[in-house]
């Protein structure tokens, strides 16, 4: 069964500085890959999803995400940190023929520092 | 586009009693929505998969008997909690797609306190 872990539970940046969150996955195949976002009292927002091609995918808010087949990884990366990015984000894989039930991550809890 | 909207946002219940919580597509139409439950501070678990028109697909040690779903439309589905109790007590997010394999949609969820 494929698994994903986000190997970081909390941290913290400063507003401005650079943001990276971890993520990888288990699994024998290419999954498709997600990064979702979620904020107090709101749902799930997707921030940006792998399916094929470009390893490099831009999401919205600035984010952005590369996959690395060789390292089993998803990492989630923002040039320039802003306050109201402080929330909970979840990595999520699927799987080809899973009907796309997705497998989440335990999260990272992002607090950002004026 | 692609709102998904939950009702009750939350909701307090004795212990023995039966809680309903609503899912809906509110622009789109659904073939498939999922019912996810989640702990403080952990991750979303899939409880079930359901298709319009069809029997819900549960998670192995998910209760089909207590976790009732219906998807008897494609813009509703409903999960009723039966003869809760405490240890039900959480958050109950659902979510919605389009289509099989298609991107899902998060409902803000439900947080159910159960006395």
């Amino acid at each position: 069964a494929q698994s994903v872990t986000q190997p970081d539970i909390h941290i913290t940046v400063s507003e401005g500085a650079s943001l990276e969150l971890r993520c990888n996955y288990s699994y024998g195949a290419t999954p498709y890959l997600f990064w979702y976002v979620q904020s107090p009292g709101q749902g799930l927002q997707l921030l940006l999803k792998y399916f094929s091609g470009d390893t490099l995918v831009q999401g919205i808010k600035g984010f952005e995400a590369e996959f690395k087949r060789s390292q089993s990884s998803f990492n989630l990366r923002k040039p320039s940190v802003h306050w109201s990015d402080a929330a909970e984000y979840f990595c999520a894989v699927a799987y080809t023929g899973g009907g796309n039930k997705l497998t989440f991550g335990t999260g990272t809890q992002l607090k950002v520092e004026l | 586009g692609a709102v998904v909207s939950q009702h009750p946002s939350w909701v307090i219940c004795k212990s023995g009693t039966s809680v309903k919580i609503e899912c809906r597509s509110l622009d789109f139409q659904a073939t498939t929505m999922f019912w996810y439950r989640q702990f403080p501070k952990q991750s979303l678990m899939l409880m079930a998969t359901s298709n319009e028109g069809s029997k819900a697909t549960y998670e192995q040690g998910v209760e089909k008997d207590k976790f009732l779903i219906n998807h008897a439309s494609l813009t509703l589905s409903t999960l009723t909690v039966t003869s809760a109790h405490p240890e039900d007590s959480s958050f109950y997010i659902c979510s919605a797609s389009r289509a099989r394999g298609d991107t899902q949609y998060f409902g803000p969820g439900t947080r159910l306190t159960v006395l």
